[in-house]
């Protein structure tokens, strides 16, 4: 059984485009992350929520919405894509441990 | 300003040689430090530590916790070909936002 899993694993589009990207998972967990991971390998939190709430709002350009419509799912929607949004998108979640599980990654290319 | 270095950044080695990494960082609620190996896909979970001096150990993995030195080691002995990945550090501050700081990573190659 998947325990955090993400849809689709490569999405390539223009730019200009809008995306999303849907994550779920089967753990229980309350709260969810999504993390960008450049070309350099870093990750970098852009978004979390808990029980549905958003708590961790970093930096990033407010093309980036994410949507949590219940602790299982937390969906990334990307409008007006650029060519520096490419990367792998992970999404995770967690309980109270703060002990990340991952999913497998979407590669975002922009062309 | 918080924050997690690792060191080195990048090291290769011959199959059965013994590598140490290090992880240290400065965080002002620290609550608890992860590592975490990468390989192709998603960071896949290796050790949570919370204490001081308490080594955790998993195959030829352990890992380390020093409060004191605000630092962590993960010691991996009689490296294979299958132990060449990126190997992340992260902690965990004690306030309630539940963020991690990542430091940058370590990436090991092991040669044959």
């Amino acid at each position: 059984d998947t325990a955090v899993s993400q849809t689709p694993k490569y999405l390539v589009t223009q730019m200009g485009n809008d995306k999303s990207i849907k994550c779920e998972q089967n753990l229980g967990h309350d709260t969810m992350y999504w993390y960008k991971q450049d070309s350099k390998k870093f990750l970098k939190i852009m978004f979390s929520y808990n029980n549905k709430e958003l708590i961790i709002n970093e930096t990033v350009p407010n093309r980036f919405s994410p949507k949590s419509p219940d602790k299982a799912h937390l969906n990334l929607h990307i409008n007006s894509l650029e060519l520096g949004d490419s990367a792998v998108y992970f999404c995770a979640s967690s309980q109270m441990t703060r002990l990340l599980f991952f999913g497998p990654g979407t590669r975002l290319t922009v062309l | 300003e918080d924050k997690v270095v690792q060191s080195p950044l990048s090291l290769v080695v011959h199959e059965g040689d013994t590598v140490t990494l290090n992880c240290s960082y400065e965080v002002t609620n620290f609550r608890s430090l992860l590592w975490y190996k990468q390989e192709k896909k998603a960071p896949t979970f290796l050790f949570m530590l919370t204490s001081s001096g308490i080594e955790k150990k998993s195959g030829r993995l352990s890992s380390i916790l020093d409060k004191k030195e605000l630092s962590s080691i993960l010691n991996i002995t009689a490296t294979q070909t299958g132990d060449s990945a990126i190997y992340l550090c992260a902690v965990g501050d004690a306030g309630n936002n539940r963020k991690l700081i990542w430091g940058l990573g370590t990436s090991l190659g092991v040669n044959p």
